[in-house]
């Protein structure tokens, strides 16, 4: 069965710019989350959609977006890029039926962001 | 604010020994993730924890979780070079809200020569 897919894995932007990343969960996935990593900051969690809602969200500035489809399909969007928002954003989506939202997640690929 | 934190943050190892990562978190939560990232990939699950003294094997690696003392454990076992790669601790903490937010530690680099 086919994993999670990012588009694109690879976008250089500059500054001021806007961007917007997509992400493909597995077949019956119903929910997808978003991260993001840096060197200087590590891996950061940015938001999780379930069911086309927002369920829960790390502590970025309101430039940073996201929603989800109803074929839960995700985009992450990031508004005003700042040279700081370059980084390895990823995405990972879990089936959602264990209690507690504890299924073992599964990550895509990543998308590279460069920001000049 | 939860803070999670991991050592050693490198570690150099050869084949056939056995270590152990540790990873110590702020404050309370019985839910904690093991995770590997191969150099230049994403990550991989390795291991969920839900409870005190839950723990999970997989090969050479085992996860542990104390709630009581805030720490879980990875341990390596007759090391290999194919366990080269960097891997993460992750604990969620509830907001206010219900939800779970997890926090990262910074990683530990695992190179296994022989």
């Amino acid at each position: 069965k086919a994993g999670v897919t990012q588009t694109p894995r690879y976008l250089i932007k500059t500054r001021g710019q806007q961007v917007t990343l997509s992400c493909s969960p597995i077949s019956g996935h119903r929910s997808v989350s978003w991260y993001q990593q840096t060197p200087g900051q590590g891996l950061q969690f940015l938001f999780e959609y379930f069911s086309e809602t927002q369920r829960n969200k790390g502590n970025f500035p309101g430039r940073f977006s996201g929603r989800q489809f109803s074929n839960s399909r995700s985009e992450m969007n990031v508004s005003t890029l700042e040279l700081g928002d370059s980084a390895l954003y990823l995405c990972a989506s879990r089936r959602n039926t264990r209690p507690r939202n504890t299924d073992t997640q599964y990550f895509g690929p990543g998308t590279r962001l460069t920001v000049l | 604010e939860l803070k999670v934190e991991q050592n050693p943050l490198f570690l150099s190892m050869q084949e056939g020994k056995n270590y152990t990562i540790y990873c110590n978190y702020s404050t309370t939560s019985d839910r904690l993730y093991w995770y590997r990232q191969d150099p230049g990939k994403s990550l991989e699950s390795l291991f969920v924890l839900l409870s005190n003294g839950a723990v999970k094997q997989e090969g050479r690696l085992m996860a542990s979780l104390d709630t009581k003392a805030r720490l879980s454990t990875l341990h390596i076992t007759a090391a290999v070079h194919d366990l080269s790669a960097t891997y993460f601790c992750a604990v969620d903490e509830r907001s206010a809200g219900g939800s779970y937010i997890p926090t990262f530690g910074r990683g530990t680099s695992l190179i296994v020569h022989p």
